[in-house]
């Protein structure tokens, strides 16, 4: 069956430095991959996506990779700030219908 | 991004009751409806689709009889849950879509809490 994966320990970091969180996916070949910003209660709020024939996408501070070859996508945020501090999901397309299938999420906590 | 609203943002019931959660997309028309929900550390799972003027699809597992969806309009759409019990205290999420593009927006959600 299809499985998405993210690190289920929290990420704990340093104010300044680079988070780097990951995402892997098994019996999977999706079009595009999506990352999600989610805070306690809230909805997720839609950061960034990128397409199976695109290696690398930025916005801002933030940066995503995604190899088709692995089965993975990274995604970067440079110089972190304490507001980064929040659970960040990886999200799939299911199929041409738009249905997403979610990882689990990796909660970050950057440090003043 | 796309504006989206839910009411309530949260509710407590009883068991037994039902509850209606309402989905608004406030800039666009949303020609599909995906709810999703979310149980205490655990990722977003899709209950049901739904296009405007016709009937939901639901995923495996999620009872239609239970979870009614009306998708009357195109930027409003409704989850009842009927005769609501304690297993169904989650986190409810809609996410509209009608924009081109393929970046999906989500509402704030709704806590349910059933007693």
């Amino acid at each position: 069956s299809q499985k998405i994966e993210q690190n289920s320990e929290a990420l704990n970091i340093q104010e300044g430095k680079t988070a780097t969180l990951t995402c892997n996916y098994t019996n999977y070949s999706p079009a595009y991959l999506q990352w999600y910003r989610q805070d306690p209660g809230r909805g997720p709020v839609f950061l960034l996506l990128i397409r199976e024939n695109e290696k690398e996408k930025r916005k801002e501070r933030l940066k995503v990779t995604f190899d088709t070859t692995l089965k993975q996508s990274l995604f970067h945020i440079t110089a972190s700030q304490p507001a980064d501090s929040a659970t960040y999901l990886c999200a799939l397309s299911r199929d041409s219908s738009y249905k997403l299938i979610f990882g689990s999420g990796t909660r970050l906590l950057v440090r003043p | 991004g796309a504006v989206v609203s839910q009411h309530p943002s949260w509710v407590i019931c009883k068991s037994g009751t039902s509850v209606k959660i309402e989905c608004r997309s406030l800039d666009f028309q949303a020609t599909t409806m995906f709810w999703y929900r979310q149980f205490p550390k655990q990722s977003l799972m899709l209950m049901a689709t739904s296009n405007e003027g016709s009937k939901a699809t639901y995923e495996q597992g999620v009872e239609k009889d239970k979870f009614l969806i009306n998708h009357a309009s195109l930027t409003l759409s409704t989850l009842t849950v009927t005769s609501a019990h304690p297993e169904d205290s989650s986190f409810y999420i809609c996410s509209p879509r009608g924009l081109a593009g393929n970046e999906q927006f989500f509402g704030p959600g709704t806590r349910l809490t059933v007693l």
